[in-house]
């Protein structure tokens, strides 16, 4: 039961440079989101899809892209690295909402970028 | 908006010693709540939720919380700490219908003393 893969588990980036974050899950699970974690700040969130086709803003999207094509895949791109975006990057999907729908982590993807 | 409220950055307790960590929250409506636990270098690991019923919850590793509406609060607590439980611990809120984001405090961090 694999359940929320992330790929890489780490990436060193220099400035300017482009990236995609790449997040799978077998859970059909309609909603996925991208967080990034850094010190003191907690989870923030990214973007956040609700379905195939469809997705929105988080409360930091400024530098990121992402789109969903498929249930499974919700891959988040960085158009051109900065130093401001190292950090560690969680994808979570969630079920339907009721008494089971917590977020379910993969285990992040750590970015440097130089 | 909705939003998370950890005031303590960083808890110390001794072995052997109860503990409360404390998390207030702002949401619209009757919230989804949830307690998320991280160990150094590791993703989120579910400790528990409040989605209905009864306000005093039970979770994993022996935590419990309780949702007081009027105080806006889901404080975790645990009678007795090991020092395994040193992790960082996170709060978070989100609608319990509808495919709606989840929002995250900035986290509490404890340290468990011998």
């Amino acid at each position: 039961n694999a359940g929320v893969t992330q790929t890489p588990k780490f990436q060193v980036l220099k400035t300017g440079q482009s990236m995609t974050l790449q997040c799978a899950q077998d859970m059909n699970h309609e909603y996925m989101s991208w967080y990034r974690q850094d010190p003191g700040m907690g989870l923030r969130l990214i973007h956040y899809s609700v379905g195939a086709g469809i997705t929105d803003q988080g409360e930091v999207p400024n530098g990121y892209n992402v789109s969903r094509s498929t249930t499974e895949d919700f891959p988040l791109r960085l158009l051109s690295a900065a130093p401001s975006q190292t950090s560690v990057y969680f994808c979570a999907s969630r079920s339907p909402s009721g008494s089971s729908g917590e977020l379910f982590f993969g285990e992040g993807s750590r970015l440097t970028v130089l | 908006a909705q939003s998370v409220t950890q005031p303590d950055i960083h808890i110390t307790v001794s072995e052997g010693a109860s503990l409360e960590l404390r998390c207030n929250y702002s949401y619209g409506a009757t919230p989804y709540l949830f307690w998320y636990v991280q160990s150094p270098g590791q993703g989120l690991q579910l400790l528990l939720k409040y989605f209905s019923g009864d306000t005093l919850v039970q979770g994993i590793k022996g935590f419990e919380a309780e949702f007081k509406r009027s105080q806006s609060s889901f404080n975790l607590r645990k009678p007795s700490v090991h020092w395994s439980d040193a992790a960082e611990y996170f709060c978070a809120v989100g609608a319990r219908w509808g495919y709606q984001k989840v929002t995250f405090g900035t986290g509490t961090k404890l340290q468990v003393i011998p």
